[in-house]
């Protein structure tokens, strides 16, 4: 079974500050892996989608990595803002079972 | 820019009563999802469709049935609604499976 931990469960960090957030995986027979955001009583918003064959994803100030021998992703923000405050969640598309495993979140808060 | 829309942002219905959530995407996606999404539980699928009245179940399909009758609208039914269905609905859709997937608002649903 694909469990999807990821730690912490809530950040608080100055704005301005480089981050990491972290995301692991118990199988690593993944497809891909993507992360979202969520904001208060919202939606998801894709953020980064990397195929297991790529090792890393950017966008803007966000940047993804992979390591799936190592069951581990990072989503790495590059100076935080307040607008950055939310919860952010990792997923994986598991080979041959058509459905992403969610973890259940990293809460961030950038503080003005 | 895809967009998923829900019928509703906030739902409340009684004990017992026949519940319709409806989802439609503008994108010409193949797959479309059904999440519920409760604290401490993180995302649980309840069902998706590849096609057009094709449908699967997911984790938690008991007590929902679905409905995929055109290729953009995907329909949630509580066929007698619990309490324990008091829950934040999601839908979803990408364009194939395991590929970026595009989330609704959300509905949040209380059942009295």
């Amino acid at each position: 079974k694909q469990e999807v931990t990821q730690i912490p469960a809530a950040l608080s960090v100055p704005e301005g500050e480089n981050l990491v957030l972290n995301c692991s995986f118990t199988d690593s027979a993944i497809y891909n892996l993507q992360w979202f955001r969520q904001d208060p009583g919202k939606g998801l918003t894709s953020l980064l989608l990397i195929q297991s064959s790529q090792r890393e994803q950017t966008s803007g100030r966000l940047n993804a990595s992979l390591d799936k021998s190592s069951g581990r992703s990072t989503l790495y923000i590059a100076a935080s803002q307040p607008g950055d405050s939310a919860t952010y969640l990792c997923a994986v598309w598991r080979n041959n079972f058509n459905k992403f495993y969610f973890g259940s979140g990293t809460k961030l808060n950038v503080k003005p | 820019d895809v967009k998923v829309t829900q019928s509703s942002r906030y739902l409340v219905k009684r004990t017992g009563e026949k519940v319709f959530l409806e989802c439609v995407q503008d994108m010409d996606h193949e797959n479309m999802f059904w999440y519920r999404q409760d604290p401490g539980l993180g995302l649980r699928l309840i069902y998706f469709s590849y096609d057009v009245k094709m449908k699967e179940k997911g984790d938690i399909p008991e007590g929902y049935s679905v409905s995929r009758e055109k290729k953009e609208r995907f329909s949630l039914i509580l066929e007698s609604a619990s309490t324990n269905q008091t829950s934040m609905y999601l839908c979803a859709s990408s364009r194939l499976a395991g590929e970026t997937q595009y989330f609704g608002p959300g509905t949040r649903l209380l059942v009295l």
